[in-house]
């Protein structure tokens, strides 16, 4: 089946660790993007990528790094910069030719720092 | 810019009542919309999309949402709850303007289904 992996589900960090959080889709879209959820806040907009590498910043880059070496793959780099890593962390993938607006998403990863 | 507000942060509702969940949007073009539900500790799914097609949307399990333009309006409806129904939605706009595909999120709506 197609769709989108997103692991680890849960991730256990002490402050100052950096942390890896892997997106591997196989959906054969062009267009990734990393989402971070906090209770009541909807979701915000961490980084994109439109194409094999090249990504850009959205709106919360901020202590967060990514790399877009492979079209399946979008890892997300939690850095010890970034001040408050807890939440919810949520990958999802489009294709530009398709619907607009249409995103699919991975089943997310929890970080807790500890 | 872009922006939609979710007039409930909880809506709850009995077994086999109707379902009403609120989203105005701010948008200065004809926008795209959506609904997507999100169950606990899981991604989100599309439920439907307004596109500038028919203005009522008929999306999965029963739900459908209208758009209406001159109350700046798309909420999401169902006839009759289901106890599967309880979940987390949110209502997203598109926005175009920065040259991509970008999603602005609505902080979303619990919906408590009971027995």
């Amino acid at each position: 089946d197609g769709g989108i992996t997103q692991s680890p589900k849960y991730l256990f960090r002490k402050e100052g660790q950096n942390v890896t959080l892997s997106c591997e889709q196989n959906l054969n879209h062009d267009a990734m993007y990393w989402y971070r959820q906090d209770p009541g806040q909807g979701l915000r907009l961490i980084y994109y990528s439109q194409i094999v590498n090249d990504f850009q910043k959205g709106d919360i880059a901020e202590g967060y790094s990514v790399s877009r070496e492979k079209k399946e793959s979008f890892p997300l780099t939690v850095t010890s910069a970034q001040k408050n890593p807890t939440a919810f962390y949520l990958c999802a993938s489009s294709n530009p030719g398709g619907i607009t607006g249409e995103l699919f998403f991975g089943e997310g990863s929890r970080l807790t720092v500890l | 810019a872009q922006s939609v507000t979710q007039l409930d942060s909880h809506v709850s509702v009995s077994e086999g009542t109707p379902v009403l969940l609120r989203c105005n949007y701010s948008s200065s073009y004809s926008p795209s919309l959506f609904w997507y539900v999100q169950h606990p500790n899981k991604g989100l799914q599309l439920l439907l999309k307004y596109t500038s097609a028919a203005t009522l949307v008929k999306g999965i399990n029963g739900f459908e949402a209208e758009f209406k333009k001159s109350e700046t309006s798309f909420h999401l409806t169902k006839p009759s709850a289901h106890m599967s129904d309880a979940a987390e939605y949110f209502c997203v706009v598109s926005d175009l303007a920065g040259g991509y595909n970008k999603l602005i999120f609505g902080a979303g709506t619990r919906l408590a289904v009971h027995p």
